[in-house]
């Protein structure tokens, strides 16, 4: 399996513009999971979905953040408008079940700078 | 409110040494923890985990303890080795469900 697969690697933007980050997560996960993670406030959750649908996002800091998973091989996190306080390495992580000692498999992030 | 710390941000060894790398988590509703690793340029790597009816789970060259009574957890690694620097992170699960918060993580930095 080739993991959890994010992109793109890096992007750079321009303040007032869209950004979407996108991630398939591994085959036959049941649960997706977008972080960020910033030098100020470590890896925090923003938002994770079970078999496609969004359970919690109580992490999702404003409107401008959201997120979607149309199918059960992708997700897209969607920032609109980009301020320059957003930028940060998002990751997107899957596993099949925390409860049952199931571990997060994280991808390789995004790093996002808004100028 | 509720958190997950680390107590050293950064942690030196020399190569062959053994590290001990410590995490101290408040919510007591905690049953499930989690060390991971994050070298640069890369997301965390899952390392070993532990429910909290066991005190001790060993893997290979790593060893995590667990400390209901004080809410304490710590890795430890045996022989480390330059591959073995990165950040480490512990995670809990706050009691079910399946969201897992991170500890602010721990550099570790092994001299030559």
């Amino acid at each position: 399996d080739a993991g959890v697969i994010q992109s793109p690697r890096h992007e750079v933007t321009e303040m007032g513009q869209e950004v979407t980050l996108r991630c398939k997560p591994i085959s036959g996960h049941d649960y997706l999971f977008w972080y960020r993670q910033t030098m100020m406030r470590g890896l925090e959750l923003l938002i994770y979905f079970n078999n496609n649908v969004p359970i919690d996002d109580s992490g999702m800091p404003e409107d401008r953040f959201s997120a979607k998973m149309p199918n059960a091989s992708f997700s897209t996190l969607k920032i609109q408008p980009s301020e320059p306080r957003d930028s940060a390495v998002y990751f997107c992580a899957s596993s099949s079940d925390i409860a049952t000692n199931e571990k997060l498999f994280f991808g390789s992030g995004t790093q996002l700078s808004v100028l | 409110g509720e958190s997950v710390g680390l107590h050293l941000p950064t942690l030196s060894v020399q190569e062959g040494d053994n590290s001990i790398i410590n995490c101290a988590y408040s919510n007591s509703a905690s049953d499930y923890f989690i060390w991971y690793k994050q070298e640069s340029g890369k997301g965390p790597q899952f390392i070993i985990d532990i429910r909290s009816n066991m005190d001790k789970r060993q893997g290979q060259r790593v060893t995590v303890l667990l400390n209901k009574t004080v809410k304490h957890l710590s890795l430890q690694i045996a022989a480390t080795q330059p591959g073995d620097s990165a950040v480490y992170f512990c995670a809990e699960n706050g009691g079910g469900g399946n969201k897992l918060t991170f500890g602010t993580g721990t550099q570790l930095k092994v001299e030559l």
